[in-house]
């Protein structure tokens, strides 16, 4: 069972640049989220879904677009890379609205020079 | 709004207790959670306490809740050089239709042998 998958693991832009992460899960979960966590800030929302078709803002979510075509996927895209989006970028998912179990991938370290 | 805050480094020796503590502000919140981080690996939740519980107990591990004071803490007893890791704090509430999950930045726990 593979859980939270995320694509690609490691990851370098130059500022200006575009890219995608991918983030697949296998366990019919409703709910996704994409995080950033940086030192000293821990873990921040910047976008989630309750299901395919929806995506919601969450607490930082400029310079980014999202996309749940599919429920097993939630897309993460940057449209022109900024230094600041230097990152670990970590997709989780949950299969309940009433609780805060969430299943985490392992993380997409992005660079952005 | 809502806030989670913590320590950032504990070192502890083997075989001690490890009492790692956290504080939020959002009295509304349902559940409380412990996650931990393995270098190079995403979360994973490690335990949960309702809020409406004092205490939990699981193996190794005791968690604490002062309600009063919100005031979380995560004892681990007998530390062995695996729970080295880092430790986050986390509150859910319901909103809109998901869980809102709020992480603290993280405490880094050193397990000397």
């Amino acid at each position: 069972n593979a859980g939270v998958t995320q694509t690609p693991k490691f990851r370098v832009l130059k500022t200006g640049q575009s890219m995608t992460l991918l983030c697949a899960q296998d366990m019919n979960h409703e709910y996704m989220y994409w995080y950033r966590q940086d030192p000293g800030m821990g873990l921040r929302l910047i976008h989630y879904s309750v299901g395919e078709g929806t995506t919601a803002k969450g607490e930082v979510p400029d310079g980014y677009n999202v996309s749940r075509l599919k429920k097993q996927n939630f897309l993460l895209g940057l449209e022109s890379a900024a230094p600041s989006q230097t990152s670990v970028y970590f997709c989780a998912s949950s299969g309940s609205a009433s609780s805060g179990e969430l299943f985490f991938g392992e993380g997409s370290r992005l660079t952005v020079l | 709004g809502e806030d989670v805050e913590q320590s950032l480094f504990l070192s502890v020796r083997e075989g001690d207790s490890s009492v790692i503590n956290c504080t939020y502000t959002d009295s509304s919140s349902t559940y409380l959670y412990w996650y931990k981080q393995e270098p190079g690996a995403g979360l994973q939740l490690l335990t949960y306490i309702f809020s409406n519980m004092d205490m939990k107990q699981d193996q190794r591990l005791t968690v604490l809740l002062n309600k009063k004071d919100k005031h979380l803490s995560l004892r681990i007893a007998d530390t062995q050089t695996g729970d080295s890791a880092i430790y986050f704090c986390a509150e859910s509430r319901g909103s809109g239709g998901y869980q809102k999950v709020t992480f603290g930045i993280g405490t880094k726990l050193q397990v000397i042998p």
